[in-house]
C-alpha cells in the first residue's frame, strides 16, 4: 500500500498569513496513463469532506483561488495564499493512483 | 445539481449484518463509478470499496479491513449503490461516505453513521 506523510499535522495561522501543508507519498503517484491521481480535500468541523484540488493542482469549482496546489512524483504541497477563518479544519492528501486509495493523516488547520 | 445521499445507518449488535444506499442524482448515476469511505469517530479517512461503472466492467476491490465481510454493488436503474456489510465488528464503527469518481473524485454524500454495539 502506498503510504502518504503529511507535515505538519497542526498549523496554527493568523488569518491573513499564508499557511502551505506538506505530503509525501511512499512510492510514486505517477500512473502509467501519465496522470498523477493526488488530490486535497477539507473537512470542516461536523461537515463532511470537501475535494479542493484534484491531480495535483486542479482547482474544483467553487474552489477560492487562494487554495492551490503543486508537486510531482512523490512530493505535494497544498498552499492558502491567505488563511480565512472559514479555512479552520482538517485537511487530507488523498492518493488514487493505485488500489488501495490511501489518505494522509490530516492537517488541523487553526485560526491564532 | 449533483447530490449523494446516504441511508440507511444506525446501531447493530457485532456479528449482525447492515446494508447501506447510497442514492445519486443530478447527474448519469451509470457513466460514473462509486466508492464508499469511512471515519472512525475522530479518527482520519479510510477508504473502504470501489466499484467501476458497468462501461468499465462493474469490477469492484475491497479495502483488506472488510474484505470477505463488506459487498459493494449497483442499481443504475434506481440510481443507488449499496453498501452490504457483514459480520460487523466494533472497529466498523464510523460514519460512511460514499463518493463519485470519474478521471477523479469529485463529490461526496454528507454520510451514514453505523454504530456497532452490544
Amino acid at each position: 500500500d502506498i503510504v502518504m506523510t503529511q507535515t505538519p499535522l497542526s498549523s496554527p495561522v493568523t488569518p491573513g498569513q499564508p499557511a502551505s501543508i506538506s505530503c509525501r507519498s511512499s512510492q510514486s503517484l505517477v500512473r502509467s496513463d501519465g496522470n498523477t491521481y493526488l488530490s486535497w480535500l477539507q473537512q470542516r468541523p461536523g461537515q463532511p469532506p470537501r475535494p479542493l484540488i484534484y491531480k495535483v493542482s486542479n482547482r474544483f469549482s467553487g474552489v477560492p483561488d487562494r487554495f492551490s496546489g503543486s508537486g510531482a512524483g512523490t512530493d505535494f504541497t497544498l498552499k492558502i495564499s491567505r488563511v480565512e477563518t472559514e479555512d479552520v479544519g482538517v485537511y487530507y492528501c488523498m492518493q488514487a493512483t493505485q488500489s488501495p486509495i490511501t489518505f494522509g493523516q490530516g492537517t488541523r488547520l487553526e485560526i491564532k | 445539481e449533483v447530490q449523494l445521499v446516504e441511508s440507511g445507518g444506525g446501531l447493530v449488535q457485532p456479528g449482525r449484518s447492515l446494508t447501506l444506499s447510497c442514492t445519486g442524482s443530478g447527474f448519469t448515476f451509470g457513466d460514473y463509478a462509486l466508492s464508499w469511505f469511512r471515519q472512525a469517530p475522530g479518527q482520519g479517512l479510510e477508504w473502504v470499496t470501489f466499484i467501476r461503472s458497468k462501461t468499465h466492467g462493474g469490477t469492484t476491490e475491497y479495502a483488506a479491513s472488510v474484505k470477505g465481510r463488506f459487498s459493494i454493488s449497483r442499481d443504475d436503474s434506481k440510481n443507488i449503490a449499496y453498501l452490504q456489510m457483514n459480520s460487523l465488528k466494533t472497529e466498523d464503527t464510523a460514519v460512511y461516505y460514499c463518493g463519485r469518481s470519474g478521471d477523479y473524485f469529485d463529490y461526496w454524500g454528507q454520510g451514514t453513521l453505523v454504530t456497532v454495539s452490544s
